[in-house]
């Protein structure tokens, strides 16, 4: 069965650091891999995605996350957050594009001033 | 970007009755929507799997007789919690699937009074 693990319930940085959010996966072929941002009383938004091709995916908001086979994960980087960043992070992985998501336990990313 | 809603954003009820929450697809047709829900601070899991034309297909755990769900046309898919009670308050989200892409909805706040 497809699961995904997302290590750190809770994370902190100061604004304008680096941030890099923890993903794994299990699965037995290649998934079909996301990221989330859920803010406080929103929707779900979709950062990037990955279906194949290069491993390292560029996303909105600054975001770029890298595919490892050989790690099976697929963490979540930005190079400086900003205080608009602290939300709630989802990694979710999928057989196909099209197929249920199964998603993460979440990341709750706080921002220092 | 499709864009997908769900009414109501937030509903109110008390114990016992049945409340009906709709998800619909605004500017695409969707054969297959999927039924979220997620608990405070907590990941979402998926509850069942909602084809148009046919029955939905639930996830094990989630009573079908609880969680009635009806997908009548290629842009709604309608979800009702019957007998509601104060366990089931949580938020609901949906998503309909375009070209092999899953977009979500905004969600539904419930509380079962």
């Amino acid at each position: 069965a497809q699961s995904v693990t997302q290590p750190d319930i809770h994370i902190t940085v100061s604004e304008g650091a680096s941030l890099e959010l923890r993903c794994n996966y299990s699965y037995g072929a290649t998934p079909y891999l996301f990221w989330y941002v859920q803010s406080p009383g929103q929707g779900l938004q979709l950062l990037l995605k990955y279906f194949s091709g290069d491993t390292l995916v560029q996303g909105i908001k600054g975001f770029e996350a890298e595919f490892k086979r050989s790690q099976s994960s697929f963490n979540l980087r930005k190079p400086s957050v900003h205080w608009s960043d602290a939300a709630e992070y989802f990694c979710a992985v999928a057989p196909n594009r099209d197929d249920k998501i199964i998603f993460g336990k979440g990341t709750r990313l706080h921002i220092l001033p | 970007g499709a864009v997908v809603s769900q009414h109501p954003s937030r509903v109110i009820c008390k114990s016992g009755t049945s409340v009906k929450i709709e998800c619909r697809s605004l500017d695409f047709q969707a054969t297959t929507m999927f039924w979220y829900r997620q608990f405070p601070k907590q990941s979402l899991m998926l509850m069942a799997t909602s084809n148009e034309g046919s029955k939905a297909t639930y996830e094990q755990g989630v009573e079908k007789d609880k969680f009635l769900i009806n997908h009548a046309s290629l842009t709604l898919s309608t979800l009702t919690v019957t007998s509601a009670n104060p366990e089931d308050s949580s938020f609901y989200i949906c998503s309909a699937t375009r070209q092999q892409e899953q977009f979500f909805g905004p969600g539904t706040r419930l509380t079962v009074l």
